[in-house]
């Protein structure tokens, strides 16, 4: 089952514009992570934060943690074209160790980034 | 390129049928994972295995099982085979700790007849 809701489902912006993508989650997690998916190819690992955490940034993309009330959202900063992907936010509710890794996922966000 | 191979791209299975997928891990990673992700959704946990364990199971039923290597590659074994099993299967790997990167191959298409 899914842990939750990504908010927008689809998203489609102007090249240079900024992106935001809402996750909320339904369990006490570990970690929340962000993953980008091009058409119908692997995920890619975008960025981690850590339930202790409240915001990390990476380059263009910021994410913010709030566990009060179990939501995350991920912000891309001047969009490109060639970030146009699903976006998914993804749960590891396990205390690490060998237990690390059990990742639920939630629905996605489309994003289109128009040139 | 994340260092993980899945093997094959596309298949396409009859109902009934049975299945094997096949994945290897980025070198040294001691953990990897299995994920459906049906079209148009976010991929679903299958099953974990560590150090050749399994070490944790998603709602998915025995008929979906798999094997890890010494080698650390891995294989998803699908049984019995429904057209609901139509999907992405993907294959992550990791240290198993909280501070390393998960690392996912480009998956394996099966389609179901």
């Amino acid at each position: 089952s899914q842990q939750g809701e990504e908010d927008p489902q689809a998203l489609s912006i102007q090249e240079g514009e900024n992106a935001t993508m809402n996750c909320s989650y339904k369990t006490s997690i570990n970690n929340l992570q962000w993953y980008r998916q091009n058409s119908g190819r692997g995920l890619v690992h975008l960025i981690l934060i850590r339930s202790n955490e409240r915001e990390k940034h990476s380059g263009r993309l910021r994410v913010t943690l709030d566990t009060s009330k179990k939501s995350s959202s991920l912000l891309i900063t001047a969009s490109r074209a060639a970030d146009t992907a699903s976006y998914f936010c993804a749960t590891d509710a396990n205390a690490g160790g060998t237990s690390y890794g059990k990742l639920t996922f939630g629905q996605g966000t489309i994003l289109t980034v128009h040139p | 390129e994340t260092g993980v191979t899945q093997s094959p791209t596309h298949l396409i299975k009859t109902r009934g049928q049975q299945v094997t997928l096949r994945c290897s891990s980025q070198s040294g990673h001691n953990t990897v994972s299995w994920y459906q992700q049906a079209l148009g959704q976010g991929p679903q946990f299958i099953f974990q295995y560590y150090r050749e364990e399994e070490n944790g199971r998603g709602n998915f039923p025995p008929r979906f099982s798999g094997l890890q290597f010494p080698n650390y590659s891995s294989e998803l074994n699908v049984n019995a085979l429904e057209l609901d099993d139509s999907a992405l299967y993907l294959c992550a790997s990791s240290l198993g700790q909280a501070r390393h990167t998960i690392y996912f191959g480009e998956g394996s298409w099966l389609t179901v007849v």
